[in-house]
């Protein structure tokens, strides 16, 4: 079975632009939630989706959001850039989510945002 | 607050040697995992643990939920174990449905 799958793994942007980031979960999983980890704030919960629906969201700005298509795929969009949005962003996919302690997740490989 | 507290900090062992790392959580948990992240950032996972003990090969971990901590053994290390290793958790109370993780202890492991 394939893993998480993360699409672009590295990306450079400039300050104000905005980025989209894809996340293909392991076939059958329902859940897709997104982390951020920074060298000053290390991981960090930003969303889960579960069948198509936004069930908790983390402490971070409006300029994230995100989205899960029918087939499970999630994209995260982070909207006028800034210096402190460089980081590796790590989704992990699971079969029933996180609610109720949620089931063992699974991580992709991670897209590095450079923002310049 | 809710927190997750890993110990050590950093590791510096010679290969073969034996370690153990530490988790200590604030509160009751639903989900605890292991991971080791690699170079290249992916997090791999090593235990899904909430409670109890569990083992694969030279790795083993062990979570005492009583009493809120859970280790992560490793026996015989080699120079491929060095990297960092995260202890994250799901909270049983309402703080948000979320993995919450450790900051990591940092594993060198020398030939």
């Amino acid at each position: 079975k394939a893993g998480v799958t993360q699409t672009p793994r590295y990306l450079i942007k400039t300050r104000g632009q905005q980025v989209t980031l894809s996340c293909s979960p392991i076939s059958g999983h329902r859940s897709v939630s997104w982390y951020q980890q920074t060298p000053g704030q290390g991981l960090q919960f930003l969303f889960e989706y579960f069948s198509e629906t936004q069930r908790n969201k983390g402490n971070f700005p409006g300029r994230f959001s995100g989205r899960q298509f029918s087939n499970s795929r999630s994209e995260m969009n982070v909207s006028t850039l800034e210096l402190g949005d460089s980081a590796l962003y790590l989704c992990a996919s699971s079969l029933m989510g996180l609610a109720g302690g949620g089931a063992e997740q699974f991580f992709g490989p991670g897209t590095r945002l450079t923002v310049l | 607050g809710i927190q997750v507290e890993q110990s050590p900090p950093d590791l510096i062992l010679q290969e073969g040697a034996n370690s153990t790392l530490r988790c200590n959580f604030s509160d009751s948990v639903n989900n605890l995992q292991w991971f080791h992240q690699n170079p290249w950032g992916q997090l791999i996972n090593l235990f899904y643990i909430p409670s109890g003990t569990k083992q694969n090969g030279r790795l083993s971990a062990t979570t005492v939920a009583t009493e809120r901590y859970s280790l992560l053994y490793i026996s015989s290390s080699q120079t491929t174990d060095s990297g960092v290793y995260f202890c994250a958790v799901v909270f049983r109370r309402e703080y948000g449905n979320k993995l919450v993780f450790g900051a990591g202890t940092i594993l060198r492991v020398k030939s």
